[in-house]
């Protein structure tokens, strides 16, 4: 069945260093896609979102990049803080009708050594 | 500025009660959402409602029961409550399509014995 998942459950980085966590995703039909950061006892937290007609886009610390070729797409952190240990979570929006339904991958867990 | 509120924040029944998990929005969206998160697993979208007066069911709807109550609140009810429903539950909401993302309340913790 259709599915996104990420590679890794559990990322270890030093404090400064870059971070990249990936995500595999198999319905070719998605064009949305957003990653969410979930800290300890609460819920996802919108990081940065892409569609399928951009390949990178950039927020402050955090850049995505999208390749739909081989239907993957990476969230990349640069200068890693503690403040970043969360899980991550890729997801697609699916078109529902007037709604967009969002489907999670299973999460990757950062930890930034300091 | 709450967004998103959900209570109770946590809960333990017995197998067989039932309860309604509350939801409520403040920033006039269309879209509400429930989730439920298991652990090591990402969130698994239960029951929605696209707009005022619509439900329909997620990817795992089995032994749950929603209503929209009006464009602000939306409920989800177990009947019988099952130890293979102690989750974690989200509620979330989205503008009109879900384009501009989702905002999700703070989870509650629901233990089934």
């Amino acid at each position: 069945g259709e599915s996104v998942g990420l590679h890794l459950p559990t990322l270890s980085v030093q404090e400064g260093d870059n971070s990249i966590i990936n995500c595999a995703y198999s319905n070719s039909a998605s064009d949305y896609f957003i990653w969410y950061k979930q800290e300890s006892g609460k819920g996802p937290q919108f990081i940065i979102d892409i569609r399928s007609n951009m390949d990178k886009r950039q927020g402050q610390r955090v850049t995505v990049l999208l390749n739909k070729t081989v239907k993957h797409l990476s969230l990349q952190i640069a200068a890693t803080q503690p403040g970043d240990s969360a899980v991550y979570f890729c997801a697609e929006i699916r078109s529902s009708g007037n709604t967009g339904k969002l489907i999670f991958g299973q999460g990757t867990t950062l930890q930034v050594k300091p | 500025n709450a967004g998103v509120t959900q209570t109770p924040k946590f809960q333990v029944l017995k197998t067989g009660q039932s309860m309604t998990l509350q939801c409520a929005q403040d920033m006039n969206h269309n879209s509400m959402y429930w989730y439920r998160q298991d652990p090591g697993m990402g969130l698994r979208l239960i029951y929605y409602s696209a707009s005022e007066g619509t439900t329909d069911k997620g990817e795992v709807p089995n032994g749950y029961n929603v209503s929209r109550l009006n464009k602000r609140e939306f409920s989800l009810r177990l009947e019988s409550a099952a130890p293979s429903q102690t989750s974690v539950y989200f509620c979330a909401s989205s503008e009109y399509g879900g384009d501009y993302g989702y905002t999700f309340g703070s989870g509650t913790r629901l233990t089934v014995v």
